[in-house]
């Protein structure tokens, strides 16, 4: 089993507004991930999560707050975000930090 | 940094023929070279992957070639099937400041046709 689970599938928020989203994995692996996709674009990472410790971020605003809670969810709260970040983000999840990375369905943000 | 460029965009074929995609990338110290397959409204689904040790994979339909000297590799898929149809991604892989960074091709958007 090699299931990433993602919610919401969809979220429309004011640029006022606080949400998170959240992501959840029970295959056992140790490193999660928040990538951002634009349409018709490749992922973006945005952080990297290993063994529950926050390991890279890579530049990314402060508005975009990530959380992981215990070994199995990972959490992405969102505040004051901009028109321009809406987009599809992604969780992804492996076993170790080199290991191959299996994605979520992604929640489609649209900011508003 | 690492930059990988991949080719065609689009491809468009007829069901059953074969459907070729190319990356290249530019640090000679990647190893692992993932690809990866994007439906409509979907999540990029890891369906084949390769290490730098190895030159080339096979999964029924589906194969991946390496060759490290050129820095180049290829994603093979046989007899084509509608389902086929999607946004296929290559990526380069490589294991610095504890994780395995991915740098992905633009991507390529293949059509098959009945």
């Amino acid at each position: 089993d090699t299931e990433v689970t993602q919610t919401p599938k969809h979220l429309v928020m004011g640029m006022t507004n606080k949400k998170s989203l959240k992501c959840e994995q029970h295959m056992g692996h140790r490193a999660m991930y928040w990538y951002k996709q634009k349409a018709k674009k490749p992922p973006e990472l945005m952080f990297v999560y290993s063994y529950e410790k926050l390991s890279i971020n890579e530049s990314v605003p402060s508005r975009f707050s990530p959380e992981c809670p215990n070994s199995s969810l990972l959490n992405l709260h969102l505040h004051a975000l901009q028109p321009e970040d809406s987009a599809l983000y992604l969780c992804a999840s492996s076993q170790g930090p080199g290991d191959e990375q299996y994605f979520g369905p992604g929640t489609r943000l649209t900011v508003t | 940094g690492e930059n990988v460029e991949q080719h065609p965009s689009t491809l468009s074929v007829q069901e059953g023929d074969s459907a070729v995609i190319k990356c290249t990338y530019s640090d000679s110290a990647s190893n692992y070279f993932p690809w990866y397959k994007q439906e409509l409204g979907k999540g990029p689904q890891l369906i084949i992957d390769i290490r730098s040790n190895v030159g080339e994979k096979k999964d029924q339909r589906i194969a991946v070639t390496l060759n490290k000297t050129a820095k180049h590799f290829s994603l093979h898929i046989t007899e084509t099937q509608p389902e086929d149809s999607a946004v296929y991604f290559c990526a380069a892989g490589l294991f610095s400041g504890g994780y395995n960074k991915l740098i992905f091709g633009a991507g390529t958007r293949l059509a098959v046709h009945p």
